[in-house]
């Protein structure tokens, strides 16, 4: 069975800290991993995707890396602000017909 | 482009009564995704299409639970007969077809109470 995990399950972190959230998942032999933001009540929005290939993608002040061999993610966010406060969840795929996702990370940024 | 659009948006519902949810994807997207999530949880996997072709069901998507896709464009998620477990937020996903990377594009969601 594929299994994704995201710890820490939540995080409360000051303003302007650089912050880093997990996700491991049981099978390495991924297709590609992708990194969700989820608003409350809202749908998920595509933040990254690392394709099997890649080691890391960079988009602003996210960057994500992929370790395939120890089954592992990492979403590094910079500087946080109060608006990056979100769920964010990480899915793998084996293929395109689905995709397994963790339980998400609940991030707060306190001003 | 207007990204992928789901509506209800949100649906109350008595037990028993049957429901149903449409997604329209993103413009000429083949593959098309349905996900079902309850608090706290991360989206579980119900069905895949690529075009009209279902391709995969969910084991969690009993006899109660279809799904459609005619002429590959928009789709269908019915429930027949609800139940209150079935309350949840259904959503619905997009992604360009053979050839691309895979990238899943979420739409906001249609939100099922089952009183």
């Amino acid at each position: 069975k594929q299994e994704v995990t995201q710890i820490p399950a939540a995080l409360s972190v000051p303003e302007g800290e650089n912050l880093v959230l997990n996700c491991s998942f049981t099978d390495s032999a991924i297709y590609n991993l992708q990194w969700f933001r989820q608003d409350p009540g809202k749908g998920l929005t595509s933040l990254l995707l690392i394709q099997s290939s890649q080691r890391e993608q960079t988009s602003g002040r996210l960057n994500a890396s992929l370790d395939k061999s120890s089954g592992r993610s990492t979403l590094y966010i910079a500087a946080s602000q109060p608006g990056d406060s979100a769920t964010y969840l990480c899915a793998v795929s084996y293929n395109f017909n689905k995709f397994y996702f963790g339980s998400g990370t609940k991030l707060n940024v306190k001003p | 482009d207007t990204g992928v659009s789901q509506n209800p948006r949100h649906k109350i519902t008595k037990r028993g009564q049957n429901v149903t949810f449409r997604c329209d994807p993103i413009s000429e997207h083949n593959r098309l995704y349905w996900y079902r999530q309850t608090l706290g949880q991360g989206p579980e996997f119900l069905t895949y299409f690529q075009n009209e072709a279902q391709l995969e069901k969910s084991r969690l998507l009993s006899d109660r639970f279809s799904a459609e896709r005619p002429k590959g464009s928009f789709s269908t998620l019915e429930i027949q007969r609800t139940e209150q477990g079935d309350s949840a937020m259904y959503l619905c996903a997009s992604s360009p077809g053979q050839g691309a990377v895979g990238e899943l594009f979420f739409g906001e969601g249609s939100r099922l109470t089952v009183l």
